[in-house]
């Protein structure tokens, strides 16, 4: 099955700078690679998503890239907000609609 | 649209006692997924079902149970509980294999004790 490491477990960031999360998968034939956002006590929310066949995608402050070849993936947010504050999951989908989630990435953005 | 609810919000079960997690959506999707968020360890697939009447084993199946009779329904069921499903259990649809983004429902905490 599909494995998907997520690094780091925790992120401090001070207000204003970036913050960047990395992803490996092993299953090569994964086709889909989400991000998700989950505040405490709450579902998770997809913020940005990337298809195989893209390398890169941006959402305003929010972009994800994907190198296939390496079978990594990264989420990147600019001028990071305290809002912004939460536990950041990557995912990775496989050819048969199964979802593998990373163990999450908690960040806190310092004012 | 209330998109994907789930029933009940908080469960307190005692060992070897049996109970089902409702889910539902309303947004005609085919594929639906169960999943348990554990401290430290991400969200990990239970179950999961591409269509009524079609249901297949996820990552960590064992002591679960799921049907899917219409499209709009997939329940959970826990057999005899263990203290080990202790857990956030969520459900999540998505409209089929060429959309992929999920939809989570709002979740089921659940206690065994």
């Amino acid at each position: 099955g599909e494995n998907v490491e997520q690094h780091p477990s925790t992120l401090s960031v001070q207000e204003g700078d970036s913050a960047v999360i990395k992803c490996t998968y092993s299953d090569s034939a994964s086709n889909y690679f989400p991000w998700y956002k989950q505040e405490l006590g709450k579902r998770p929310q997809l913020i940005i998503d990337i298809r195989s066949n893209v390398g890169e995608k941006k959402d305003q402050r929010i972009a994800v890239t994907l190198n296939k070849t390496a079978k990594h993936f990264s989420l990147h947010i600019t001028e990071t907000q305290p809002e912004d504050s939460a536990v950041y999951f990557c995912a990775a989908r496989n050819t048969g609609n199964q979802f593998y989630f990373g163990t999450g990435t908690s960040l806190t953005v310092i004012p | 649209n209330a998109g994907v609810t789930q029933t009940p919000k908080f469960q307190v079960l005692k060992t070897g006692q049996s109970m089902t997690l409702q889910c539902a959506q309303d947004m005609n999707h085919e594929y639906m997924s169960w999943y348990r968020q554990d401290p430290g360890m991400g969200l990990r697939l239970i179950h999961y079902s591409v269509g009524a009447g079609i249901t297949d084993q996820g990552e960590v199946p064992n002591g679960y149970n799921v049907s899917r009779s219409t499209t709009e329904d997939f329940p959970l069921r826990l057999l005899s509980a263990a203290p080990s499903q202790t857990s956030v259990y969520f459900c999540a649809s998505n409209r089929d294999a060429g959309n992929n983004e999920q939809f989570f429902g709002p979740g089921t905490r659940l206690t065994v004790l």
